[in-house]
């Protein structure tokens, strides 16, 4: 089974900290994503990267940078963390870019800026 | 771009009915449909697909159907059981691109025992 796993279940953290989501996936897969998920608002992609090193950006990217140094992490970066960055984080992996494939989604990371 | 709208935003229907979730999208290039199911405290998890070259899809007791003309799917459960209680998710790929997915709102469908 594809297995993606995400670094925490649940965060708390300070205004104006740099706070890092951690993201692994155990299938060799090339492409990976962060989305947000806010009631209401459903899945919005924050950044997707299709191979290492590289990184496109989604609808939302202001506010966060992404790293993706090895083929199986892809971390989600918020520079200086604000209270309106509150959010469940979804990270996401698929086979490759050559055709449509499913993506395979993590648990979350339930983040709390205070 | 791409946007996707999904109707409605809940949907509370009794065992053993069915239910049907609608989705529109805008972007006529978009040829890759995929549905998820996200259970409480879980991340979404793909159900069913549809590619634009289909235009019904079954899966027991889950179906997809697709009308290209009219730029909208829909999600069909049969039989419905607790179990399907959730919350789904359809989405698009925007502009035929091969990687990533724009995604609506979500439905929360309860089904009642």
């Amino acid at each position: 089974d594809v297995k993606v796993t995400q670094s925490s279940r649940y965060l708390v953290k300070r205004t104006g900290e740099k706070v890092f989501l951690e993201c692994v996936q155990d299938m060799d897969h090339e492409n990976m994503f962060w989305y947000r998920q806010d009631p209401g608002l459903g899945l919005r992609l924050i950044y997707f990267s299709y191979d290492v090193k590289m990184k496109e950006k989604g609808d939302i990217p202001e506010g966060y940078s992404v790293s993706r140094e090895k083929k199986e992490r892809f971390s989600l970066i918020l520079e200086s963390a604000s209270t309106n960055q509150t959010s469940m984080y979804l990270c996401a992996s698929s086979i490759s870019g050559r055709a449509q494939e499913t993506q395979y989604f993590g648990p979350g990371t339930r983040l709390l800026v205070l | 771009g791409e946007n996707v709208e999904q109707h409605p935003s809940t949907l509370s229907v009794q065992e053993g009915d069915s239910a049907v979730i609608k989705c529109t999208y805008s972007d006529s290039a978009s040829n890759y449909f995929p549905w998820y199911k996200q259970e409480l405290g879980k991340g979404p998890q793909l159900i069913i697909d549809i590619r634009s070259n289909v235009g019904e899809k079954k899966d027991q007791r889950i179906a997809v159907t697709l009308n290209k003309t009219a730029k909208h799917f829909s999600l069909h459960i049969t039989e419905t059981q607790p179990e399907d209680s959730a919350v789904y998710f359809c989405a698009a790929n925007p502009g035929g691109s091969q990687g990533n997915l724009i995604f609506g709102k979500g439905t929360k469908l309860s089904v009642k025992p």
